[in-house]
């Protein structure tokens, strides 16, 4: 099992511009998540999903849009990237919700100038 | 809502001596607690976690975990640090009234020789 991948790994983007962080799990996970992470901040739950078809907003929403029309991907898009939304972003599934052990992807780093 | 206080960003210590991690949590309903460490450049992964039962949680690398409900705490333990513990240590807080996991800001580790 390859668990959770996230691509790209490092991203540039001027401002304005829009993109699709990608999100997959080979783990029939129902429940995934986005966070970003920022010196200081700790992780920031961004969107959630707990099945094909059902998202929901966390801590942080604005600015970020997300789908889940399978089990196994969960991009998040940025409709139009500022330089507030540089982060370091991270995936993560879990078989049992939030009452249960995440697994996270290996991370995208963003920079928008 | 729940919401987590790690009470320091920062934590030195001398390589086998003791540490303790403080993570005290705000919740009206019951929680679940966990502990993830992240590596230099990686993702994060799950220490341990206290779902219901013994309030004390052992998890991996020698880590262990007490919950506490009247002091609403949930501070994680070793007797002994390697300088492979170096890393961020994060405590999180999910319940089952909603599906959101809120993480603290995060706590580093540093192992002084």
């Amino acid at each position: 099992n390859a668990g959770v991948t996230q691509t790209p790994k490092f991203q540039v983007l001027k401002t304005g511009q829009s993109m699709t962080l990608q999100c997959a799990q080979d783990m029939n996970h129902e429940y995934m998540s986005w966070y970003r992470q920022d010196p200081g901040m700790g992780l920031r739950l961004i969107h959630y999903s707990v099945g094909a078809g059902i998202t929901d907003q966390g801590e942080v929403p604005n600015g970020y849009n997300v789908s889940r029309s399978t089990t196994e991907d969960f991009p998040l898009r940025l409709l139009s990237a500022a330089p507030s939304q540089t982060s370091v972003y991270f995936c993560a599934s879990s078989s049992q919700g939030a009452s249960d052990e995440q697994f996270f992807g290996p991370g995208t780093r963003l920079t928008v100038l | 809502a729940q919401s987590v206080t790690q009470l320091d960003s920062q934590v030195p210590v001398f390589e086998e001596a003791p540490v303790e991690l403080r993570c005290n949590y705000s919740s009206s309903v019951s929680v679940y607690l966990f502990w993830y460490v992240q590596y230099p450049n990686q993702g994060l992964q799950l220490l341990l976690k206290y779902l219901s039962g013994s309030t004390l949680v052992k998890g991996i690398n020698g880590f262990e975990a007490e919950f506490n409900k009247s002091q609403t705490s949930f501070h994680l333990r070793k007797p002994s640090v390697h300088i492979s513990d170096t890393a961020e240590y994060f405590c999180a807080v999910s319940s089952n009234r909603d599906d959101k996991i809120i993480f603290g800001k995060g706590t580093r580790l540093h192992i002084l020789p």
